[in-house]
């Protein structure tokens, strides 16, 4: 079955970078677009941006521009969402979800479990 | 920027239908989806295009879409319903998520 694991929670200081990982498994890794959100607590759901892991080109959310990078790793089947500069707004569960095979439209499903990243001095 | 728009909060009584909207400017011109989230869980797709529902996901949800308005119907709600849902749909090259509506079975 698809499915998508990411990396364990990490606390990270002010100023400092957290790099989350996702695997996927169950489908072949190059022909989906994966997406990344955050969920602060009690909040909704807040899109990130997309890989596309066969070319690794990627569009982010204004939001974030300057400060998140996707990255892929097609041997291992594992994308990464690197966000630099952090604030204690950025604390959130971070979590990767398959998109469709085409940039823009399509589906999103399944999600990861979700990467909470703490961000404290 | 593109905007969803849902209630907070919608309540239902066991065995009966809830209704619960997402609006935004031309929606109905767009593709909606909707996703459900328990607490502690992540988010699962019970909509895509507007009214179809994944393998898995029961007949009672079901969605429409028209206008500046999609909604998302779920027929002899059951507490096991009881969640967050979000809608969604792309603006462009983006992907936007409404607010968010807790769903009460009470």
């Amino acid at each position: 079955q698809v499915q998508l694991v990411q990396s364990g929670a990490e606390v990270k200081k002010p100023g400092a970078s957290v790099k989350v990982s996702c695997t996927a498994s169950g489908y072949t890794f190059i022909k989906y677009y994966i997406h990344w959100m955050r969920q602060a607590p009690g909040q909704g759901l807040e899109w990130m941006g997309i890989i596309n892991p066969s070319g690794g080109n990627t569009t982010y959310a204004q939001k974030f521009q300057g400060r998140v990078t996707m990255t892929r790793d097609t041997s291992t089947s594992t994308v990464y969402m690197e966000l630099s500069s952090l604030k204690s707004d950025d604390t959130a569960v971070y979590s990767c979800a398959r998109g469709g095979t085409v940039p823009a439209g399509g589906w999103i499903d399944p999600w990861g479990q979700g990467t909470l990243v703490t961000v404290s001095s | 920027s593109y905007e969803l728009t849902q209630p907070p909060s919608v309540s239902v009584s066991p065995g009966q239908t809830a209704s619960i909207t997402c609006s935004g400017d031309k929606l109905g011109h767009k593709y909606a989806s909707w996703f459900q989230q328990r607490p502690g869980q992540s988010p699962v797709l019970v909509i895509y295009q507007d009214n179809k529902r994944p393998s898995g996901i029961p007949e009672r949800f079901s969605g429409s879409n028209s206008g500046n308005t999609a909604t998302l119907t779920i027929s002899g709600t059951q507490a096991m319903d009881e969640a967050d849902y979000y809608c969604q749909a792309w603006d462009r090259s983006t992907v936007v998520f409404g607010g968010g509506t807790k769903l009460t079975v009470l």
